[in-house]
């Protein structure tokens, strides 16, 4: 119940085009899911994060997309660029426990 | 945004000896601060929630003599790794929030973790 499950493990979109990320999830005490960014080397970045009571949020060309009835929801990149190559891990927390539940990542690869 | 800062970014160390990986909350007050290892290729995998002030909460098969967490301030929180091994080279990375309700109140921001080699 506590898991996030994420897909897919990894991904390759040319530059310019549409990157998709899903992630969903059981326990239905989450309330908060964010994504993070994470460059080689370097810690998580959180990037953006939804609330279950919006169906979708847009910052720049990154958006997510939450289905709550279905308890999922996605990570859309617009206009990939290279320098989106990362790995992207989903998240969610919910009222009652500390801790952040993290996927297992997707790693993006955006060819040039 | 919310900057932690995590200390040093990486280190090499001699087996047996012990090291000492500082997180520091730098604009805000943490409540909670979390540390996690990360294999190469993989997720985060948690090893303890710290809270100011209280002993940390250990994982499931992590061990509290090995990796040593003190939460002393709202600012600070230091592990260390004890007599380290081989087997403990890896990438830790702290994370640190003022966890509020409801929960889309406190995000988590990380430091840019450590990468530790012990030979």
């Amino acid at each position: 119940q506590q898991q996030v499950k994420q897909s897919p493990q990894s991904l390759i979109v040319q530059k310019g085009g549409i990157s998709i990320i899903n992630c969903a999830y059981e326990n239905t005490a989450f309330d908060y899911f964010p994504w993070y960014q994470q460059f080689p080397g370097k810690g998580p970045a959180l990037l953006i994060a939804i609330r279950p009571d919006v169906s979708e949020k847009k910052e720049g060309r990154f958006t997510i997309s939450f289905n709550k009835s279905a308890k999922q929801f996605s990570l859309h990149i617009m206009d990939s660029q290279p320098g989106d190559s990362a790995t992207y891990f989903c998240a969610a927390r919910g009222d009652g426990g500390q801790n952040f539940v993290f996927g297992p990542g997707t790693r993006l690869s955006v060819l040039p | 945004g919310a900057v932690v800062s995590q200390h040093p970014s990486w280190v090499i160390c001699k087996s047996g000896t012990s090291v000492k990986i500082e997180c520091r909350s730098l604009d805000f007050q943490a409540t909670t601060m979390f540390w996690y290892r990360q294999f190469p290729k993989q997720s985060l995998m948690l090893m303890a929630t710290s809270n100011e002030g209280s002993k940390a909460t250990y994982e499931q098969g992590v061990e509290k003599d090995k990796f040593l967490i003190n939460h002393a301030s709202l600012t600070l929180s230091t592990l260390t790794v004890t007599s380290a091994h081989p087997e403990d080279s890896s990438f830790y990375i702290c994370s640190a929030a003022t966890l509020l309700y409801p929960s889309y109140n406190s995000p988590l921001h990380f430091g840019n973790g450590t990468r530790l080699t012990v030979t």
